[in-house]
């Protein structure tokens, strides 16, 4: 079975730094898909970005890139130039690339980061 | 349309009686999910539909709780005599297909006392 360990509860940064939240995953598979969820209080989950297994290429949107080591099954979120609205909890997950058996299209999260930012 | 859509969002109740939930999914998405999240833990998968065919459910989904997607639209989770162990945010996803994204409601926080 497949496992997401976020190992920072917390995090805090200070506006317009940049900080980078940790991300490992277990799996057997060689196709998948990673991703990062933001959870601001009291307001639905958003993907902020997602990372291909089969791309070698780090994902970048905006300020947000991921470092994806795929032997070290690490995935890691940088959020440069943070800003206040950056303050949430933010989820890594995981999803399996095959369309049959087992999990399909379902995803797997770690216990979250609550990242705040200090004006 | 506005997104996925999930009512109430808040839901008091006594231990033992029934709870209903609902979930509206983005109108074009045929997948549609459920899942569970507890203070402190990431969100954890209850199931899924395609269309109306619930394809797979986790093994948390005890047999107290019950989900179902008449005509492949709005979803419905049941919990039937409910548990102070219950009490959690129930969140709902709909994505177009298996390898997109999935797009998340607010959810239903359900305490139970």
């Amino acid at each position: 079975a497949q496992t997401v360990t976020q190992s920072q509860p917390e995090m805090s940064v200070q506006e317009a730094e940049t900080v980078t939240l940790s991300c490992t995953y277990d799996t057997s598979e060689s196709d998948y898909y990673l991703f990062w969820y933001k959870q601001p209080p009291s307001r639905q989950m958003i993907l902020v970005i997602r990372q291909e297994a089969y791309k070698q290429q780090n994902a970048t949107e905006n300020r947000f890139s991921v470092n994806f080591q795929k032997a070290a099954k690490s995935f890691s979120l940088k959020i440069s130039d943070s800003q206040l609205g950056d303050a949430a909890m933010y989820f890594c997950a995981y999803r399996s690339a095959t369309n049959y058996g087992g999990s399909q299209g379902n995803l797997i999260f770690g216990k979250g980061t609550k990242l705040s930012v200090k004006p | 349309d506005t997104g996925v859509s999930q009512d109430p969002r808040h839901k008091i109740t006594k231990r033992g009686q029934n709870v209903t939930f609902r979930c509206d999914p983005i109108s074009e998405h045929n997948r549609l999910y459920w899942y569970r999240q507890t203070l402190g833990q990431g969100p954890e998968f209850l199931t899924y539909f395609q269309n109306e065919a619930q394809l797979e459910k986790s093994r948390l989904l005890s047999d107290r709780f019950s989900a179902e997607r008449p005509k492949g639209s709005f979803s419905t989770l049941e919990i039937q005599r409910t548990e102070q162990g219950d009490s959690a945010m129930y969140l709902c996803a709909s994505s177009a297909g298996g390898l997109t994204e999935a797009f998340f409601g607010q959810g239903t926080r359900l305490t139970v006392v």
